[in-house]
């Protein structure tokens, strides 16, 4: 069975600083590699893609993929309150699009 | 990113009545929509995956017959709960997928049974 793991957290950082939230995955044919973001009582929303080993960076974000460890991280940096949220990585392996969630990392950035 | 809009965004409905919720694709045509349940401080639970024009695919566990997925269109999927209870009284959501494999999801149902 496919497994996406990730540290539930809560993550706690203060406003400014670096927010580390990292995926682990069991399925090592995975392909495609997702970042969603959750506010309380709101859908995700996608933020980062992935695909190919190595980082990735948009704006304050950027996602780093290691296919032979199967690991996948986001770092927020000079997080600001606005980013406190449920983080959940998604993982794809197959020709369907069906991605597998992990249980997602509560981050609370502290003004 | 693609915009995916579902509606409608709450729901309350009569214990025993049936409730549709859409879930449409705006500007991509969407290869495969998925639907999911989230109860409060719980992770997303998929429930099944629709193809355009074939029959939907659901997970273990999720009764076929009281959840109908129809997608009709390659931007129009539909979930219709029957005889609703408050048991089901959950947050809905449908997310959808084109060419590439980023899934774009909607703005969820909150789903209310009284």
């Amino acid at each position: 069975q496919k497994e996406v793991e990730q540290n539930s957290g809560p993550l706690s950082v203060p406003e400014g600083a670096i927010a580390s939230l990292n995926c682990t995955y069991s399925d090592r044919g995975s392909q495609s590699f997702f970042w969603y973001r959750q506010y309380s009582g709101k859908s995700p929303e996608l933020i980062m893609s992935i695909y190919s080993n190595g980082d990735k960076e948009d704006g304050r974000f950027t996602a780093q993929l290691n296919k032979a460890s199967q690991y996948v991280s986001l770092l927020i940096r000079d997080s600001q309150p606005s980013d406190s949220a449920t983080y959940l990585c998604a993982v794809n392996g197959g020709s369907n699009y069906k991605l597998t969630f992990g249980k997602g990392t509560l981050l609370t950035v502290n003004p | 990113g693609a915009v995916v809009s579902q509606h409608p965004s709450r729901v309350i409905c009569k214990s025993g009545t049936s409730v549709k919720i859409e879930c449409r694709s705006l500007d991509f045509q969407a290869t495969t929509m998925f639907w999911y349940r989230q109860f409060p401080k719980k992770s997303l639970m998929l429930m099944a995956t629709s193809n355009e024009g074939s029959k939907a695919t659901y997970e273990q566990g999720v009764e076929k017959d009281k959840f109908l997925i129809n997608h009709a269109s390659l931007t129009l999927s539909t979930l219709t709960v029957t005889s609703a209870h408050p048991e089901d009284s959950s947050f809905y959501i449908c997310s959808a997928s084109g060419r590439e494999a980023e899934a774009f999801f909607g703005q969820g149902t909150r789903l209310t049974v009284v």
